[in-house]
This record gives C-alpha cells, structure tokens and sequence, in this order.
C-alpha cells in the first residue's frame, strides 16, 4: 500500500532550464494539491488538481509555473526558466474526496536547488 | 482568504514535561484542523486532526483542543520525549480544499 510518490527526491537546475517535478497519488486518491516550502518556512499552497482538471491554482506564480494531472500517468509540476529564487522543496499531497475535510497525505518531497 | 497565525516559533522543553503550542486562524468557515510533524528534510507527517463538530480530540500523548467561538485550536503533548523533536505545523482548511499553514514550531525536547 503505497504511499503519496515524489520523484525525483533531489533535482538540480541551472538558471534558465526547466525543472520538471512528478507526483503519484496514493492509490485510490483522485485530488493532488501541490505545495512549496522555502527554507525554514512553513509549507504555501500552489495548486489543486483532480485527473484532468485544474480546481483552484490561485498559489501559483502568474508566469512560468504550470501544473497539470492527466487521465493517465503521474501529477506533473512544471517551472520554466528557473531562478535561484526557485530553490525550494516541493511537496504534493492527496486526498480520497473532495471536500474541505479530507485528510491530506504528503509526499516525501522533490528538493529543487537552482543554480 | 484563511490566514493561521501560530505561536510559538521555538519552544525548548524538558523531557517529561509539557508542550503547548497554539494557533489562530481567520476564516469561520473552517471546519478542518491538522497538525503535522516535520523531521528535518522529511515530509510533513499528520499526527492528529480535529474536525469542527468536536472540542476536543486525544490520542496517547498528543491532543489538540477547538474553540471555534475564539478561533484558536492548540496542540498538547504530554510526557514530551527526544523523538517529539521536530517542527510542528497546524493548518486549517476553509471554504476550499487548500491547507493554509501555520508558521511551525521548532520544539526541542533536552534530556
């Protein structure tokens, strides 16, 4: 019974390339929720997915962050052009259901360092 | 939007004794509230959740109280060990489905 997966677990960009992060929900968990959480910070909301659709991005930053959940296949969070203000570690959570009152479990994380 | 305040940021304590941790939040809608535990470089792990029907909720060392009249929720350990060192974070979630966190809790617990 496998847990919420994150790969990788450590990813290293120079400025200006992409950095491409992927997140399994736990088996039967339909809802990815994917968040940020810069150094000795506490964790901040991205964006909210179900399997093919986008529910609520209003933590994503206006340019070059994308996130998408296909029918098939794992979440994907996507930041192009990354800065060193990109350094961070990115964690996904899922959840069974919708609703305010679900239980979210986290991933292990993806530790982006931009170079 | 929901806006979790938490106090406080550090907290150092004895092994044996009690900690207390406390946090506030904004939005009277929420009716979900989770703590979770962080180990350094690991993931945000849930230890205890109280939902807004009920004051108060207790598992072994840990408990977590409710005052949805004041807006406050707080966590309880009891008996506190090393291995309860760690960061601590309440969150609570509104009207959507995002966790808004606290600021977190570097509780360290000395022999």
């Amino acid at each position: 019974n496998a847990g919420v997966m994150q790969n990788p677990r450590h990813l290293v960009r120079r400025r200006g390339q992409e950095a491409r992060l992927r997140c399994s929900p736990m088996k039967g968990h339909s809802h990815v929720y994917w968040y940020r959480q810069l150094p000795e910070e506490g964790l901040k909301f991205m964006v909210y997915l179900q399997k093919e659709n986008i529910i609520d991005e209003s933590g994503m930053p206006k340019e070059r962050f994308s996130a998408e959940f296909p029918k098939e296949g794992p979440s994907i969070l996507r930041i192009q052009q990354v800065v060193r203000g990109d350094s961070a570690a990115y964690f996904c959570a899922s959840s069974p259901q919708a609703g305010a009152e679900e239980t979210q479990y986290f991933g292990p994380g993806t530790r982006l360092l931009v170079l | 939007g929901e806006n979790v305040e938490q106090h406080p940021s550090t907290l150092s304590v004895q092994e044996g004794d009690s900690a207390v941790i406390k946090c506030t939040y904004s939005d009277s809608a929420s009716n979900y509230f989770p703590w979770y535990k962080q180990e350094l470089g690991k993931r945000p792990q849930l230890i205890i959740d109280i939902r807004s029907n009920v004051g108060e909720k207790k598992d072994q060392r840990i408990a977590v109280t409710l005052n949805k009249t004041a807006k406050h929720f707080s966590l309880h350990i009891t008996e506190t060990q090393p291995e309860d060192s760690a960061v601590y974070f309440c969150a609570a979630i509104g009207t959507a489905s995002k966790l808004t966190f606290g600021t977190g809790t570097r509780l360290q617990v000395t022999l």
